[in-house]
């Protein structure tokens, strides 16, 4: 069954320090998404991304964040300068059809970002 | 979006069914009811989703009120596999917005 990779699975950096976290969507799907889980919290929506720009993204994505595509398969987010508060779960996901509704989303398995 | 209310947790015994509750007494007529679950350590996971009938597939069954109000998801026999966090999330066909909104969920806790 096809599914979402990330890596990796675990990252720390230090505070200030730039990470990118790096996903392999579904090879033929078009709508890719970044969520965000904080330890026992509820997993929020970062940004969505479609046609090689971004579609729609909350508040938490201000420009410290940063989302690209390089080559046609990799979908990165890239986090400048680093906050403990950014320690948290990152999920990539991809879905393969314009309708949203009626359509399921897959998800990674995660990226555990530690910030000291 | 419209809001769905959840229990924060239910328990079952393993190989015995559960039936997990979503009151969604907000919806819209074009809105359509999904259901994920997390499991422990991984991301969230498609699970079932419908409109107005009923739907079965390999995972689960959706139990669709015919007011629409509440939904129920329907686990035939529970393994110790499907102790997980689950999410029943509205998706309104008529907005732009393509993302998932989590709430907190149901955690349901299935004992051997």
């Amino acid at each position: 069954e096809p599914e979402v990779t990330q890596t990796p699975s675990h990252q720390v950096t230090q505070m200030g320090q730039e990470v990118i976290l790096r996903c392999v969507p579904i090879s033929n799907h078009l709508y890719f998404y970044w969520y965000r889980q904080i330890l026992g919290q509820k997993v929020e929506f970062l940004v969505s991304f479609y046609n090689n720009e971004i579609s729609e993204k909350s508040e938490i994505f201000d420009d410290q964040f940063s989302v690209e595509r390089p080559d046609g398969s990799n979908f990165t987010l890239k986090i400048r300068s680093t906050k403990l508060e950014d320690s948290a779960m990152y999920f990539c996901a991809s879905r393969n059809r314009v309708v949203a509704w009626n359509t399921e989303a897959f998800f990674g398995q995660g990226t555990r970002l530690t910030v000291v | 979006d419209a809001k769905t209310t959840q229990p924060n947790s239910m328990e079952s015994n393993e190989e015995e069914p559960v039936h997990l509750p979503c009151n969604h007494s907000t919806i819209s007529g074009t809105d359509y009811i999904h259901w994920y679950r997390q499991l422990p350590s991984q991301g969230p996971e498609y699970v079932i989703h419908g409109l107005t009938s009923n739907v079965n597939n390999r995972m689960a069954s959706l139990a669709i009120a015919e007011d629409r109000k509440s939904s129920t998801l329907i686990l035939h026999r529970a393994t110790l596999r499907d102790a997980a966090v689950y999410y029943c999330i509205l998706r309104d066909r008529n907005n732009a917005g393509n993302m998932l909104t989590f709430g907190g969920g149901t955690r349901l806790m299935v004992k051997p």
